[in-house]
C-alpha cells in the first residue's frame, strides 16, 4: 500500500549538534504534518506545510516540502535535551475520492548532554 | 480548552472481557479519530467519524466498536480482545471534518493490557 517513509529510524546527537529527519513518500502528497512525541507522551502538532517547496521555521526547527511534494525534511539547530523524543511525518495521500493522513515511521532523537 | 481527555489511563483487562474507553473534546471539532500504537511505531489510524458518523473504518476487526454519542464524545467498546491488542489507544480530533487542513489534537491515551 501506500506508505510515508521516514529515515533515519534512530538519532543519537551530543547537545548543540544539529539535527535532521526526511520524509519520503512514494506517491504525490496534498499536505505534509510533523508531530512530535515526547517519551511516555502523545503526538503534538508541529506544523503542516501545503505548497511545494515551501520552508517554514519555528525558533530553531526548518521544516521543508520538496517541488514535487513527495519529500519534506525537519532540521533542528544545536539540539538541546529538551527536544528528545521520536518526531513523525504525516502525509495526506490521495486514494480514490479519499484523502488519508498517513503516518511516517518516525525518528527517535535522543539528545546526550 | 485546547484539550482531549481520554479514560482510563491504564485498563488491564482479560480476554473474556467487555470494557470500554473513552474520550472527550470540547473544542467544537466535527472529526474524531481512534488511533492505535505500538512501542516505537507510528499511530495507525482505526476510525474516523467525520459530523458524528463513522466515515473511514481501517478493517479493523469487530472486536473494536466505536461509537459516537454526539459531537464531543467518541468511545471505543472492546470484547474478546487478543494480547496482540495490547498497545496504546489514542483519540484524536480535527476541526475539518476531512481531517485535512488542520492539525489533529491527541488525547494523552489508553494503555491497554490484555492478559
Amino acid at each position: 500500500g501506500q506508505q510515508v517513509m521516514q529515515i533515519p529510524q534512530y538519532q543519537h546527537v551530543q547537545e548543540g549538534e544539529d539535527f535532521t529527519t526526511y520524509c519520503n513518500s512514494s506517491t504525490t502528497l496534498s499536505n505534509i504534518q510533523w508531530y512530535k512525541q515526547r517519551p511516555g507522551g502523545h503526538p503534538v502538532f508541529l506544523i503542516q506545510l501545503v505548497k511545494s517547496g515551501e520552508v517554514k521555521k519555528q525558533k530553531r526547527l526548518t521544516f521543508q516540502f520538496g517541488e514535487a511534494k513527495k519529500n519534506s525534511s525537519l532540521h533542528i539547530t544545536a539540539t538541546q535535551t529538551t527536544d528528545v523524543g521520536t518526531y513523525f511525518c504525516a502525509g495526506l495521500i490521495r486514494s480514490g475520492s479519499a484523502r488519508q493522513l498517513t503516518f511516517g515511521s518516525g525518528t527517535q532523537l535522543t539528545v546526550l548532554p | 480548552d485546547t484539550e482531549v481527555t481520554q479514560t482510563p489511563k491504564h485498563l488491564v483487562m482479560g480476554m473474556t472481557n467487555k470494557k470500554s474507553l473513552k474520550c472527550e473534546q470540547h473544542m467544537g471539532h466535527r472529526a474524531m479519530y481512534w488511533y492505535k500504537q505500538k512501542a516505537k511505531k507510528p499511530p495507525e489510524l482505526m476510525f474516523v467519524y467525520s459530523y458524528e458518523k463513522l466515515s473511514i473504518n481501517e478493517s479493523v476487526p469487530s472486536r473494536f466498536s466505536p461509537e459516537c454519542p454526539n459531537s464531543s464524545l467518541l468511545n471505543l467498546h472492546l470484547h474478546a480482545l487478543q494480547p496482540e491488542d495490547s498497545a496504546l489507544y489514542l483519540c484524536a480530533s480535527s476541526q475539518d471534518p476531512s481531517g485535512i487542513w488542520n492539525e489533529q489534537f491527541f488525547g494523552p491515551g489508553t494503555r491497554l493490557t490484555v492478559l
